[in-house]
């Protein structure tokens, strides 16, 4: 089974903060995502990389940056964090080639700025 | 980015009924997938679905990918309490590499 898994389910932070969200997959899928997902605004986009030190922006990529340094980890940081980066995080993974669109995603981080 | 539409966006169903749900899109798909989602946690893959057509089933669960590429549809037999959660289509084309576009998601609850 394909398992995607996230650092934290839960986490609580203050405004300003540096905020760290990490993802590892153990699928050797070359592609990685972040959203979030907000109550009426479903899915979005952050950013998503399709190789090791590749990344590219997704549909709302103000306020954050990736990072992916191995293969199999792909993480979501937060310079400075705000309240309205209060949300549900989410991070998928899937297969280069054939299949690319399916996608597959870890439990989530639900992160609170206080 | 654009989203799929979804309908209906919620259902109250007894336990023991058939449900329904469709997805519909405006451009074309080589790829609909179906998730859920529990309360607090992520989207677990339920079906996918990759020719214009196919008719796939997962247990109570059966999606068909419309002949048009532009609309999916779930059906969900003798539903029971754990089908409760939040539904959601995906549609993936090859030229936006790798990228899905989310429906809004449909909320089932059961009532027994």
């Amino acid at each position: 089974d394909v398992k995607v898994t996230q650092s934290s389910r839960y986490l609580v932070k203050r405004t300003g903060e540096k905020v760290f969200l990490e993802c590892v997959q153990d699928m050797d899928h070359e592609n990685m995502f972040w959203y979030r997902q907000d109550p009426g605004l479903g899915l979005r986009l952050i950013y998503f990389s399709y190789d090791v030190k590749m990344k590219e922006k997704g549909d709302i990529p103000e306020g954050y940056s990736v990072s992916r340094e191995k293969k199999e980890r792909f993480s979501l940081i937060l310079e400075s964090a705000s309240t309205n980066q209060t949300s549900m995080y989410l991070c998928a993974s899937s297969w280069a080639g054939y299949l690319t669109d399916t996608q597959y995603f870890g439990p989530g981080t639900r992160l609170t700025v206080l | 980015g654009q989203q799929l539409n979804q309908s209906p966006q919620s259902m109250f169903i007894q336990e023991g009924e058939d449900v329904s749900m469709n997805c519909t899109s405006s451009s074309i798909f080589n790829t609909w997938l179906w998730y859920k989602q529990d309360p607090g946690e992520g989207p677990v893959l339920l079906i996918a679905l990759y020719k214009a057509g196919e008719l796939t089933s997962n247990g109570r669960l059966t999606a068909q990918f419309g002949i048009t590429r532009k609309d999916s549809f779930l059906n969900i037999s003798a539903s029971i309490p754990s089908d409760v959660g939040i539904y959601f289509c995906a549609g993936g084309y090859t030229g936006t590499a790798s990228k899905l576009t989310f429906g809004t998601g449909t909320r089932l609850q059961v009532t027994l």
